[in-house]
This record gives structure tokens, sequence and C-alpha cells, in this order.
């Protein structure tokens, strides 16, 4: 019973594509976010939504758009794929107001664009 | 720069040794939380501090939050191979209470 499952783990494409990542979690929280972890390891939110409105949009390129058809799914959208978008992809959910329960991570999509 | 700092950033010591580590900000946290992640996998709540000076342990792991809610550490007592991860802190401002930042992250070997 996967908390939080992401889809595909790795993904490998050419420059100029565009590519979706899919997440779902089951465990009935409101909110659910996209986090970027670059090579030195550093996490950094991306976006975040509260029962399906945007919440969080930090400065990302406007290539990338999250989608969120219910609060159980959270899909990120890439197009124009560009080498500095090489990183490992994490979705993560929380509940709304009770943020000392913590974000559960999925296992994250390994991007790289060659 | 990052809005929470961590040190050491890396880390590699035998089986058995003590460690600690920091995670230190200029901003007041609301509180903070400990993650650990493995290769391949996302982070895993470990534990959160929420009041100022309060201490939790969890096994061998001791996690303190400062008095003034700026810093944290973890401490680890007689480290095992099965400890070896990121660590990460993380937690929400109090002038910001939706957005987590995330530490910069100490990776720690530990070698049998």
């Amino acid at each position: 019973d996967t908390a939080v499952s992401q889809t595909p783990k790795y993904l490998v494409t050419q420059m100029g594509n565009d590519k979706s990542i899919k997440c779902e979690q089951n465990l009935g929280h409101d909110t659910m976010y996209w986090y970027k972890q670059d090579s030195k390891k550093f996490l950094k939110i991306m976006f975040s939504y509260n029962n399906k409105e945007l919440i969080i949009n930090e400065t990302v390129p406007n290539r990338f758009s999250p989608k969120s058809p219910d609060k159980a799914h959270l899909n990120l959208h890439i197009n124009s794929l560009e080498l500095g978008d090489s990183a490992v992809y994490f979705c993560a959910s929380s509940q709304h107001g009770h943020p000392n329960y913590g974000y559960t991570f999925g296992s994250g999509t390994r991007l790289t664009v060659v | 720069t990052q809005l929470l700092e961590q040190s050491p950033q890396f880390l590699s010591i035998q089986e058995g040794e003590n460690l600690t580590v920091y995670c230190n900000s200029s901003s007041v946290f609301s509180s903070l939380q400990w993650y650990r992640q493995e290769p391949g996998e996302g982070p895993v709540l470990l534990v959160t501090v929420v009041t100022g000076g309060e201490v939790k342990k969890l096994k061998r792991l001791t996690f303190q939050f400062g008095d003034a809610r700026k810093d944290s550490s973890l401490h680890i007592t007689a480290a095992q191979p099965g400890d070896t991860g990121l660590y990460l802190c993380a937690g929400p401002t109090t002038y910001n209470f939706n957005k987590f930042y995330f530490g910069s992250g100490t990776k720690l070997n530990v070698k049998p």
C-alpha cells in the first residue's frame, strides 16, 4: 500500500521534448507538492496545491505546469525540456493546518535530459 | 544562501561512534522536522520538535530544538551502518505557516 506513488521512476529524454510525471496519494491528505532535488541534494519547493487550488508557485519557468484533477492527484508537465531540468523530482503530500505531522514523500522521478 | 544551513555537509565515521548534526537559521521557525533520505527514495520523517528547548528521543537519536527556535541538533549515539543516509531538517517559519524550507542536508556514512 504505497502512500505516495509517482511514475515513472526514471525518465530519460532528449532536449526539446515534452514529458509528464504523475503523482497519486492515498493518505486522504488535502495538500500536495512538487519538489526538485538538485545534484547537491538540495530540496526546493516548486508548487503546492490545496484541494485542487494552487497555493504556492515558486519562481519556476513557465515550461513547468502542474495540474491537480482532484486532491489525491498532482501531475507535472514539462515542455521543451532543457539540460538544466535534469534532477530528481519528488511529489509529497500533507494535511493542511497540521504542519507538525510532516510531509510524506514519493520515491522520486529521476529525470535525465540528454 | 539557504534559510536553513546544516553542518557538517558530509560525515564519515566508524560504527559505534557518536555524532551531532546541526541545523541553523537566522529566522524563527514554528517547528522543525528531521528527515532521513536513503538513496533512490524520498525523505522520511523522523521527528517534529515544536517548543523552544524541546528534546525528543528516538532510540539512539536525540533531537533538540533551540530555545529561540532558530536552530536544532540531531545527536546519534553509537552509530550503526543502518544510520547511513542524508539527514535533512525542515520547517515553516513563523511568517509563512504554509511554506516549508528544507536544510542543505548532511550526508552521513557509517562504516562497519
